[in-house]
């Protein structure tokens, strides 16, 4: 079945650091993913939909300058969180849907990110 | 702006009791509902789907309802076992793009 790949699983970074997620869908064109975040004992928040070949689209409150997302081929999205901070620690996960209504959705693995 | 809220937060049962989690949703202009399982520090499993014009789904012995003029969807779990401790996501899809708003989540805690 489809599959979409993220990387790393884990980051552990001083603060100030620049750390790139990878999410990638290994045997689907994905126009379209979607990235999220969950902060301990919370539920997933939607921080971005990311389009292939333009702009992302950002959710209120997503500081776009701090996230940046790429998304230059139909088949690898990127999120970096940029000059990271201690308050960015969090469980970033991308998810890509497929099918012409879009209800086939696929998550990847999840990044778990620490900055200290 | 659609609010999805899952009752109860957590819950703790022993082995082989059947139980029922509860999602509900604010706007009932959904395409889609889902349920999810999440494993500690790790990715999604989606359980099941049910499109807005369907009433139910099984799957072995997950059953998920949606009555989405009530905004609400129950997730059925019959003769729990240690396997199901996790946490169960509710999410719904009001665009049909595949953008989901999340409940917080009931973790479930199955004791042998």
């Amino acid at each position: 079945g489809a599959v979409v790949s993220q990387h790393p699983s884990r980051v552990i970074c001083k603060s100030g650091t620049s750390v790139k997620i990878e999410c990638r869908s290994l045997d689907f064109q994905a126009t379209t993913m979607f990235w999220y975040r969950q902060f301990p004992k919370q539920s997933l928040m939607l921080m971005a939909t990311s389009n292939e070949g333009s702009k992302a689209t950002y959710e209120q409150g997503v500081e776009k300058d701090k996230f940046l997302i790429n998304h230059a081929s139909l088949t690898l999205s990127t999120l970096t969180v940029t000059s990271a901070h201690p308050e960015d620690s969090s469980f970033y996960i991308c998810s890509a849907p497929m099918g012409p209504t879009n209800e086939k959705l696929f998550f990847g693995s999840g990044t778990q990110l620490s900055v200290l | 702006k659609q609010e999805v809220t899952q009752i109860p937060a957590a819950l703790s049962v022993p082995e082989g009791e059947n139980l029922v989690l509860n999602c509900s949703f604010t706007d009932s202009a959904i395409y889609n509902l889902q349920w999810f399982r999440q494993d500690p520090g790790k990715g999604l499993t989606s359980l099941l789907l049910i499109q807005s014009s369907q009433r139910e789904q099984t799957s072995g012995r997950l059953n998920a309802s949606l009555d989405k003029s009530s905004g609400r969807s129950t997730l059925y779990i019959a003769a729990s076992q240690p396997g199901d401790s996790a946490t169960y996501l509710c999410a719904v899809d009001s665009s049909n793009t595949g953008k989901l708003i999340f409940g917080q989540g009931t973790t479930l805690q199955v004791k042998p």
